[in-house]
């Protein structure tokens, strides 16, 4: 079985300020790891994603996160946020053994950028 | 293109009513699934396809049918509503292990 843990369910943070979004999983197979945000009464967009390569990944809107193997982590992060990043943020991982592409979400954080 | 479409919006039921939620795609994606979300917990796999004429059972499938005639539409069956099945549900589609894209959403309350 797997699972994904985000470890805050709210992050506040002042506007410009670097915001880090901690995400980590359980598989006992190797994963995908997907980061997703969800603007209020919107779906859902893809930020970034890992499937291979390069432990660092950059994505849309200035966002970042790096797999960390060891750690089984995915930390989202961003040097300088906007108050147009308030969202709720989810990761997400699909196993790698399968043809399955069901995501496994974690349960969110919601980012409140104040001015 | 119009990316992953949904139908209706909102939606109100009451309890031992059926409806069918509308999911459709324009990109010619081999996979389609729908989740539900629900405040604390994430989205939560209902049901999946891979293909025109396959569908498997994700994390909550009871409640809820689905069948894939083609490679556009995936509709979502509730064949007695309930309260717990009050929910936002989500329509998702993709053609690789990479991206899946996510329609608008369909806000449903079962009284």
């Amino acid at each position: 079985a797997q699972s994904v843990t985000q470890l805050d369910s709210q992050v506040p943070v002042f506007e410009e300020a670097p915001v880090e979004l901690r995400c980590n999983y359980s598989s006992s197979v190797s994963v995908y790891l997907f980061w997703y945000v969800q603007y209020p009464n919107q779906g859902l967009q893809l930020l970034l994603k890992y499937l291979s390569g390069s432990t660092l990944v950059k994505g849309i809107n200035g966002f970042e996160a790096e797999f960390n193997k060891s750690q089984t982590s995915f930390h989202l992060r961003k040097p300088s946020v906007h108050i147009s990043d308030t969202a709720e943020y989810f990761c997400a991982v699909i196993r790698m053994d399968t043809g399955r592409r069901a995501l496994t979400f974690g349960s969110g954080t919601r980012l409140q950028v104040q001015p | 293109n119009a990316g992953v479409t949904q139908t209706p919006k909102f939606q109100v039921l009451k309890t031992g009513q059926s409806m069918t939620l509308q999911c459709a795609q324009d990109m010619n994606h081999e996979y389609m699934s729908w989740y539900r979300q629900d405040p604390g917990m994430g989205l939560r796999l209902i049901h999946y396809s891979v293909g025109a004429g396959i569908t498997d059972q994700g994390e909550v499938p009871n409640g809820y049918n689905v069948s894939r005639s083609t490679t556009e539409d995936f509709p979502l069956r509730l064949l007695s509503a309930a309260p717990s099945q009050t929910s936002v549900y989500f329509c998702a589609s993709s053609y690789s292990m990479g991206a899946q894209f996510f329609g608008p959403g369909t806000r449903l309350t079962v009284l």
